[in-house]
């Protein structure tokens, strides 16, 4: 299964609400989770099953979505979100994550 | 406090051969599925290959099947990925990160926990 986000960079200034898409290439049953990642750092959950939200992330990330299209939603983006986000898949025994979106300041 | 530590990486050869480890502490590691995630530079994030806490459970990336082994060794709370016949194209930071699966034998299919990495250099 190919996961593709959209868009690939997105520019944004603080307080915007900004959406980042994630299409499944086929129908995943909702194994869907978001990952925030910085220059030389580990990736950090942010949004596991579509939708919940780990423990410790703010609220204003919020995930949701079915089927093949899902979505992560930054309600009012802050100075420390301006990361690359990636979203993951789990199918029939396979990982996949999408390409990324880099989300920067405006 | 949950803490992943990898290493093991450095510069080989092509043709050559690797052995990465992943060290857990901070939580039930033989009750944990563990996970080998790799990130080309300047590039996105690729899954690897997974194992159940019993070993009774190993996936590979199709791509990758054949030349990487991963294997844990719950005594030592550590999770090891073998990796043969290097290539260029293999040169990455590869993180492992656990699954958090609280039941043995089902999967969260997905990520919690991350270690920083460890960076496989693959150059003649």
């Amino acid at each position: 299964i190919q996961m593709t986000q959209s868009p690939s960079t997105l520019s944004a200034s603080v307080g915007e609400r900004v959406t980042i898409t994630c299409r499944a290439s086929e129908y995943i049953s909702g194994w869907l989770a978001w990952y925030q990642q910085k220059p030389g750092k580990a990736p950090k959950l942010l949004i596991y099953k579509a939708s919940s939200l780990q423990s410790g992330v703010p609220s204003r990330f919020s995930g949701s979505g079915s089927g093949t299209e899902f979505s992560l939603t930054i309600s009012s983006l802050q100075p420390d979100d301006f990361a690359t986000y990636y979203c993951q898949q789990y199918n029939s025994y396979s990982w996949t994550f999408g390409q990324g979106t880099k989300v920067e300041i405006k | 406090e949950v803490q992943l530590v990898e290493s093991g990486g450095g510069p080989v050869k092509p043709g050559g051969s690797l052995r990465l480890s992943c060290a857990a502490s901070g939580f039930s590691f033989s009750s944990s599925n563990m996970n080998w995630v790799r990130q080309a530079p300047g590039k996105g994030l690729e899954w690897v290959s997974s194992i159940s806490p019993t070993s009774d459970s190993i996936y590979y990336a199709d791509s990758l099947r054949g030349r990487f082994t991963i294997s844990r060794d719950n005594a030592k709370n550590t999770v090891y990925l073998h990796m043969d016949n290097l290539r260029a194209e293999d040169t990455a930071v590869y993180y492992c990160a656990r699954d958090p699966a609280l039941t043995t034998g089902t999967w969260a299919y997905y990520f919690d926990y991350w270690g920083q990495g460890t960076l496989v250099t693959v150059s003649s």
